[in-house]
C-alpha cells in the first residue's frame, strides 16, 4: 500500500491564483481530513469527510473548498490564494477501529505552499 | 484559551536522561487521547495512545488524568533517535485537536 500520498510536495503560488492540492489514500479508510501547520500553532483541521459524498468544515476553512466524490481521493482547494495561506498542509486518513486506538490518524508527507 | 496545550520547549537533555512532558485540554468531552511524534519536516507519526489506566511502550510511558484534564509522556534512557517535536491530541470521535507540540533536543 502506498498509504496516503499527496501532490504537489511544493507549490509557490502568486495573490489571486488558484490551484488544488491533491490527496489519495489507498487503506479504504472512511475518514479523511485537511490540516495546516503554522509554526507555534500546531495543525489546524481545516476541513473534513466522514465519507464520499459527505464533506463539512473544521477550524479554519475560509478560502479552502473540498469534495469527496470517492473514497479514495479528497482535494483541496485554494479559491483565490493569499500570502496568508503559506503553510505545510497535511492530508491524513483514517477508520473507526472500534478500541483505543480508534482514529489514529495516517499522515500523507505534506505539501509546503507559499504564497507571494 | 487553546483546546490543547503544551510546554513547546524545547527540552535539551543529554543521552540517558529521563524527560516528561505535559499536556492539558479543555473539552471534558474528549474520548481518546494519543501522543504523536514529527520529525523536522515530516508528517506526524502516532507514538502511542493513552489509556486511562496508563501503559507503556519500551521506554515510553503516558499516563491520563480526566479529572485534571492532563496528559502526560516520560521518556527514559532518551536516545539521539528521540530528538523531535512530541505533540499531544485529544479527539471526540473522529475529530481531533492537536497541541502546538513540545520540541526535544537529546544530546551526545
Amino acid at each position: 500500500n502506498a498509504g496516503v500520498t499527496q501532490t504537489p510536495k511544493f507549490q509557490v503560488l502568486k495573490t489571486g491564483q488558484s490551484m488544488t492540492l491533491q490527496c489519495a489514500q489507498d487503506m479504504n479508510h472512511e475518514y479523511m481530513s485537511w490540516y495546516r501547520q503554522d509554526p507555534g500553532m500546531g495543525l489546524r483541521l481545516i476541513h473534513y469527510s466522514v465519507g464520499a459524498g459527505i464533506t463539512d468544515q473544521g477550524e479554519v476553512p475560509n478560502g479552502y473548498n473540498v469534495s469527496r466524490s470517492t473514497t479514495e481521493d479528497f482535494p483541496l482547494r485554494l479559491l483565490s490564494a493569499a500570502p496568508s495561506q503559506t503553510s505545510v498542509y497535511f492530508c491524513a486518513s483514517s477508520y473507526d477501529q472500534g478500541q483505543d486506538t480508534s482514529y489514529e490518524q495516517y499522515f500523507g508527507p505534506g505539501t509546503r505552499l507559499t504564497v507571494t | 484559551r487553546k483546546e490543547v496545550e503544551q510546554d513547546p520547549g524545547p527540552f535539551n537533555v543529554p543521552e540517558g536522561a529521563t524527560v516528561a512532558f505535559n499536556c492539558t485540554y479543555s473539552n471534558s468531552a474528549s474520548q481518546s487521547f494519543f501522543w504523536y511524534r514529527q520529525d523536522c519536516r515530516k508528517e506526524p507519526k502516532l507514538l502511542m495512545s493513552v489509556y486511562s489506566s496508563g501503559n507503556e511502550d519500551g521506554r515510553f510511558t503516558a499516563q491520563l488524568n480526566r479529572a485534571s484534564q492532563y496528559i502526560s509522556l516520560l521518556i527514559r534512557d532518551s536516545k539521539l533517535s528521540d530528538s523531535a517535536t512530541y505533540l499531544c491530541v485529544v479527539a471526540e470521535g473522529f475529530k481531533t485537536i492537536f497541541g502546538a507540540g513540545t520540541r526535544l533536543f537529546v544530546k551526545a
